[in-house]
């Protein structure tokens, strides 16, 4: 089992419409997860972080965790075709500063 | 805003050769870290630095090492560069305990070693 597992998609939203994206993971013990956008050739770029349960918002989107079930997901409202990209979510292993990450989720708005 | 920068967008090496790739961060962040990124296999942790001087090794270490002589400068060095080390190599950079732990990346080096 992988330490943070994401559908590699890819998912296709029309335009306008919430795009859903989810991740598990493993260590029951982790607190602090993000999100991170790429588009392709570039380099991740930070959404948000999120540390506790429940919901966090930022503009169109909004970051949702559940320790208790281990899964942390992201929500983008009026989807827009600038955000095709893939996103990944990265989880803080344990105290010594390293992120785990997700092999990421494509994500294709159609006009 | 945090910056960081990152020496070359493009290289292209021959196998053999020593290659370095520099990292530099503006924002007096404590750690740093080196990934490779391929096709199908993620995000893979080469080595990370907590400290000057400081180096942990990632998942990915063998044919790497990194030198951190000052806060702001984190180098790869590919010591003897071979083809199955053509990759995307992105640097990022995080404050720490006291501030976060969110990375923010450099543009990343595209290296082709033929």
């Amino acid at each position: 089992q992988k330490e943070v597992e994401q559908n590699s998609g890819p998912l296709s939203v029309p335009e306008g419409a919430i795009a859903s994206l989810n991740c598990t993971y493993s260590d029951r013990g982790s607190q602090s997860f993000f999100w991170y956008r790429q588009y392709s050739g570039k380099s991740p770029e930070l959404i948000m972080s999120i540390y506790s349960n429940g919901d966090k918002e930022d503009g169109r989107f909004t970051a949702q965790l559940n320790k208790a079930s281990q899964y942390v997901s992201l929500l983008i409202r009026d989807s827009q075709p600038s955000d095709s990209a893939t996103y990944l979510c990265a989880v803080l292993r344990g105290s010594n500063y390293q992120l785990i990450w997700g092999a990421g989720t494509k994500l294709i708005i159609k006009p | 805003d945090v910056k960081v920068t990152q020496s070359s967008r493009y290289l292209v090496k021959r196998t053999g050769e020593k290659v370095f790739l520099e990292c530099v961060q503006d924002m007096d962040h404590e750690n740093m870290f080196w990934y490779r990124q391929d096709p199908g296999l993620g995000l893979r942790l080469i080595y990370f630095s907590y400290d000057v001087k400081m180096k942990e090794k990632g998942d990915i270490p063998e044919g790497y090492s990194v030198s951190r002589e000052k806060k702001e400068r984190f180098s790869l060095i590919l010591e003897s560069a071979s083809t199955n080390q053509t990759s995307m190599y992105l640097c990022a950079s995080s404050l720490g305990a006291a501030g976060g732990y969110e990375q923010y990346f450099g543009p990343g080096t595209r290296l082709t070693v033929t």
